[in-house]
């Protein structure tokens, strides 16, 4: 059975530091994956995918993921952060010709003036 | 925008009431989704639909039933609301005739069950 696993529910950081956000996932056969941000009182938004090709996947507002299938890992990293990133980073991933997304926990990012 | 919209946007109701939130696309796809939204659980399926009058259970449906009588409209509803099914609730829809997978979420819902 699939499943996803983020084990930091928070990660405050500085303004301008770099930042990790961890996602780690279990399945027997290929996946998709995904990085979803949510806003405050907002929906969730698609922040970047992996469905095949170069393992490293960018997003147009600097976040980068890498799929790491040895690891099983989809982390989100950013070189430098801002003020305005602070939101809910939800991991998923969804079995290639399944129906559905499975959701990790969330990542509460803060990021600290 | 994905041209999602969800009704009502907030709602408080007691216990033991019926409630029925409706998801409005203008996209024209096929499938659609139901999840609920708690602390400390992310985002969990309820129902999903992949077609009119076609639909099938998620991970936590019990107390919840669907309906989909149109491409563009899916409901969802508590026969009897309890206090456990206070939360947030999203729909989201999948464009599966194209061969990326992604889901297009609405704005949410927040239930109050008092």
């Amino acid at each position: 059975a699939q499943s996803v696993t983020q084990l930091d529910s928070q990660v405050p950081v500085f303004e301008e530091a770099p930042v990790e956000l961890r996602c780690n996932y279990s399945s027997s056969v290929s996946v998709y994956l995904f990085w979803y941000v949510q806003y405050p009182n907002q929906g969730l938004q698609l922040l970047l995918k992996y469905l095949s090709g170069s393992t490293l996947v960018e997003s147009i507002n600097g976040f980068e993921a890498e799929f790491n299938k040895s690891q099983t890992s989809f982390h989100l990293r950013k070189p430098s952060v801002h003020i305005s990133d602070t939101a809910e980073y939800f991991c998923a991933v969804s079995e290639t010709g399944a129906n559905n997304l499975f959701f990790g926990t969330g990542t509460r990012l803060t990021v600290i003036p | 925008d994905a041209g999602i919209t969800q009704s009502p946007r907030h709602k408080v109701t007691e216990t033991g009431t019926p409630v029925t939130l409706r998801c409005h696309q203008t996209e024209n796809h096929r499938y659609m989704y139901w999840y609920r939204q708690d602390p400390g659980h992310g985002l969990r399926l309820i129902h999903y639909s992949y077609g009119v009058k076609d639909t099938d259970k998620g991970e936590v449906s019990d107390g919840y039933s669907v309906s989909r009588s149109k491409t563009e409209d899916f409901l969802l509803t508590l026969e009897s609301a309890t206090s456990s099914q206070t939360s947030v609730y999203f729909c989201a829809i999948s464009a599966r005739d194209r061969i990326v997978y992604e889901q297009y979420f609405g704005p949410g819902t927040r239930l109050t069950v008092t």
